[in-house]
């Protein structure tokens, strides 16, 4: 069974611009969570969808958004970026909201100057 | 506020070593409590995991330590090899909520 992956791996965007990063998750896995990671704050949670809806947010300003589709594919949006959003955007599917395992994909390392 | 904190920031272990790593929790509430290990370039995996009815769970070398009264658990590796060498975060979860991550430890094992 192929795992999480995340597209594209790498992404240099300018500060003012946009950019959505897209996960799909493990077959059969319908939850999947977003995380930021960075050297100085570490993994933070951004949001979790289940069923094509937000089911949990974390603390990340409105500039942070995300969707989910009906075959449980998740894509995340950045909007007018900071150098501060350079990071590690990790997702991790589930079988269901809340289950206790998530499996993680590789990351979208953006850099944002 | 953090509510996982995670010791040491960084660990040297010699192969055949045992590596501890700590970490302390605030909220009561946490139901679960994980371990992920990271290598570069790739993103977290499931490690081990405890719930807090459990004091000890041993899985080869790998075992989590819980202590429920003094809000704390750790993990241990015994026989350490530098394949393991990697970051290790622990985490915890509230109810179906969100993980809750800890800083993380990177761990070298010197051959």
């Amino acid at each position: 069974k192929a795992g999480v992956t995340q597209t594209p791996r790498y992404l240099i965007k300018t500060r003012g611009q946009q950019v959505t990063l897209s996960c799909s998750p493990i077959s059969g896995h319908r939850s999947v969570s977003w995380y930021q990671q960075t050297p100085g704050q570490g993994l933070q949670f951004l949001f979790e969808y289940f069923s094509e809806t937000q089911r949990n947010k974390g603390n990340f300003p409105g500039r942070f958004s995300g969707r989910q589709f009906s075959n449980s594919r998740s894509e995340m949006n950045v909007s007018t970026l900071e150098l501060g959003d350079s990071a590690l955007y990790l997702c991790a599917s589930s079988l269901r909201q809340g289950q206790i395992e998530q499996y993680f994909g590789p990351g979208t390392r953006l850099t944002v100057t | 506020q953090q509510q996982v904190k995670q010791s040491p920031q960084s660990l040297i272990v010699q192969k055949g070593g045992i590596s501890i790593i700590n970490c302390a929790y605030e909220n009561t509430a946490f139901d679960y409590f994980p371990w992920y290990q990271q290598f570069p370039g790739k993103g977290p995996a499931l490690l081990i995991a405890i719930r807090p009815d459990v004091s000890e769970k041993k899985e080869g070398r790998f075992t989590i330590s819980f202590n429920k009264s003094a809000k704390q658990f750790s993990l241990h590796i015994m026989d350490s090899q530098p394949g393991d060498s990697a970051t290790y975060f622990c985490a915890a979860r509230r109810s179906a909520r969100q993980l809750t991550f800890g800083s993380g430890t990177q761990l070298t094992v010197l051959p």
